[in-house]
């Protein structure tokens, strides 16, 4: 089946710095790939899509400006995180969308982020 | 906008027995549906998926669900389950637009706990 990388899987940031994570599609391209936050015991909520050469589109009431997307090739989409504070502290995961199958979704293992 | 209800948040079944998971949506548009297992410490992986057609659908191991639209209910059943199958299943739906589905959105996840 396809398979959907992210890098790191881990990540410890003093409050304040940026981080960037990495999601890559490894056998197949991505015009889109979503990006969700999972919280403890909680569902995983949908904050971005991403497109391929241009504009991330932001859910409601996530910070574009916190979270910036880039997604510059049909396999790499990032996502930064923007002074980080401890209420950033989550789980995130990415998604590919296969662009010749576009109804699946294939998702990365996750980045676990903890802002100290 | 979609919602999605996993009215379980968890269920314990002893080995070999049957289950069903309970999933129910809502939307003002068609939508695709899907289940989601995670297992412990691992990435979330399709289970299976209605797009159209037939509205049953299966998986490779085992699961099946059935889509009734005049109850809007995507249940997960499974006639005979094995310890293995101890994990978080997620229920979740999207729109279609242009290029294939929108992002998911997700019920909370029902924990599956298998007793020997």
């Amino acid at each position: 089946g396809a398979v959907v990388s992210q890098h790191p899987s881990r990540v410890i940031c003093k409050s304040g710095t940026s981080v960037k994570i990495e999601c890559r599609s490894l056998d197949f391209q991505a015009t889109t790939m979503f990006w969700y936050r999972q919280f403890p015991k909680k569902s995983l909520m949908l904050m971005a899509t991403s497109n391929e050469g241009s504009k991330a589109t932001y859910e409601q009431g996530v910070e574009k400006d916190k979270f910036l997307i880039n997604h510059a090739s049909l396999t790499l989409s990032t996502l930064t995180v923007t002074s980080a504070h401890p209420e950033d502290s989550s789980f995130y995961i990415c998604s590919a969308r296969d662009s010749l199958a576009g109804e699946t979704q294939y998702f990365g293992p996750g980045t676990r982020l903890l802002v100290l | 906008a979609q919602s999605v209800t996993q009215l379980d948040s968890q269920v314990p079944v002893f080995e070999e027995a049957p289950v069903e998971l309970r999933c129910n949506y809502s939307s003002s548009v068609s939508v695709y549906l899907f289940w989601y297992v995670q297992y412990p410490n691992q990435g979330l992986q399709l289970l299976l998926k209605y797009l159209s057609g037939s509205t049953l659908v299966e998986s490779i191991n085992g699961f099946e669900a059935e889509f009734n639209k005049s109850q809007t209910s995507f249940h997960l059943r499974k006639p005979s389950v094995h310890i293995s199958d101890t994990a978080e299943y997620f229920c979740a739906v999207s729109r279609y637009s242009g290029g294939g589905a929108d992002g998911l959105t997700f019920g909370k996840g029902t924990h599956l706990i298998i007793q020997p």
